[in-house]
Parts: structure tokens; sequence; C-alpha cells
């Protein structure tokens, strides 16, 4: 069964750094990883899909990096603002099921 | 494009009582998937619908329900409800089964569910 890992569950930085949220995943066996954010109270929002065939995946501010064979993904945030601020989560789909395996997601402040 | 809506968007039930919601996906779309989100849980995986047909379970008792009907929308129905099923259902919406290749899940604003 694929487990997956968001750590730090909580982070708060001042505005402007760049920073790093990590992913691990159990089963290097996956079909593809999707990155979300999520403001509190709200659904989510789709901020990248990476496939298992790719590396990387960028959008903006936003870089995701996918290696399977260490089961991690790293979502890179470039000059963090306060709108950055929400729950990012991911989500790996792999490991025997088509069914997405969610992270419990890492709680992001950015603060002026 | 619209997005994923969902109705209604609060609800506050007693126990014992059912509860109908709905979801429409994106325009073209054939994939609905429900999930439920609690503080103590996560995102846990309720049911899939494709093309009006049940594809995928997740672990949850009978009293979870669903369906979905020819124009892609679908519906979610929770009979006796008990204090524990007070969440957040997120309805996600694929424009392929969740077994095809590349697919990208879109999710809807959610229905916030609260039981007394």
């Amino acid at each position: 069964k694929q487990e997956v890992t968001q750590i730090p569950a909580a982070l708060s930085v001042p505005e402007g750094e760049n920073l790093v949220l990590n992913c691990s995943f159990t089963d290097s066996a996956i079909y593809n990883l999707q990155w979300f954010r999520q403001d509190p109270g709200k659904g989510l929002t789709s901020l990248l899909l990476i496939q298992s065939s790719q590396r990387e995946q960028t959008s903006g501010r936003l870089n995701a990096s996918l290696d399977k064979s260490s089961g991690r993904s790293t979502l890179y945030i470039a000059a963090s603002q306060p709108g950055d601020s929400a729950t990012y989560l991911c989500a790996v789909k792999g490991g025997g099921s088509y069914i997405p395996t969610f992270g419990r997601g890492t709680s992001l402040i950015v603060h002026p | 494009k619209a997005g994923v809506t969902q109705t209604p968007r609060y609800l506050i039930k007693t126990r014992g009582q059912q509860v109908t919601l709905s979801c429409s996906p994106i325009s073209g779309h054939r994939s609905v998937s429900w999930y439920q989100q609690t503080p103590g849980q996560g995102l846990q995986f309720l049911f899939e619908y494709f093309s009006e047909t049940q594809r995928n379970k997740g672990n949850f008792p009978g009293r979870f329900s669903g369906r979905q009907f020819s124009n892609s929308r679908s519906e979610m129905n929770v009979s006796t409800l008990e204090l524990g099923d007070s969440a957040l259902y997120l309805c996600a919406s694929m424009s392929g089964y969740s077994g095809t290749q590349g697919v990208e899940q879109f999710f809807g604003p959610g229905t916030r569910l609260t039981v007394l």
C-alpha cells in the first residue's frame, strides 16, 4: 500500500524567501504525482502534474521535481509572497492503484 | 470553461438523517471522484464514477453511496448520519478514467457537512 509523507508539516517564512516542500512515497512504481494547494475551508487547486516519465515540471514561480528511485518529489517556490500562504498537498498515483494517495500536507505561512 | 461545481456549499444535519450532495464536473469530463477530508484522517477516497459506472470504491461503509447521470453530474448520498461524518466532501473531475495515462484531477470547492 502506497504511503505518502510530507515534511515539514508546517512552515513559516518571511516574504521573498525561496523554499522547498517535500513529498516522499514508499512505492516507486508510480504513474504520476500531482501537487495541489488548498486555502482554508476551500477545495484543492491543481498546481503541477508530473508524469512518471518526467523529471520536473515548471509553472511560473513553481518547480516540481520527481525522483522515483528515491521516492521523492520536491516543490520549489521562488520568491515567496503572502498570497502563497496555503496548505500544499501532494497526491501520488501508483503502487498498484489508480486511486491517488494524498499526503497530509505542508501548511505554509508567508509573512510580510 | 467553468470549473467543478458542488452544491450545496454548507449543510447542517442531525444524527440519523440522510444527505445528498451534488457535483457537476468540468464540461466534457466524464470521471467524477469523491473524497472526504477531515483534520484527523486527511483526504480519503470514497468512490469514482466514469460513464455512469462506479469504477473504484474506497474503504467506507455502505451508508455512503453515489451515482452518476448521463450528463456526468454525480450525486453522493450518506444515510443514517453519524457525528463522525462531519467533514469537507470534495469532488474531483477528470477528462478520463483514473487509469488513463496523464489525466489530471480538478477539484470543486467542497461541501462542508456538519452533523449535530
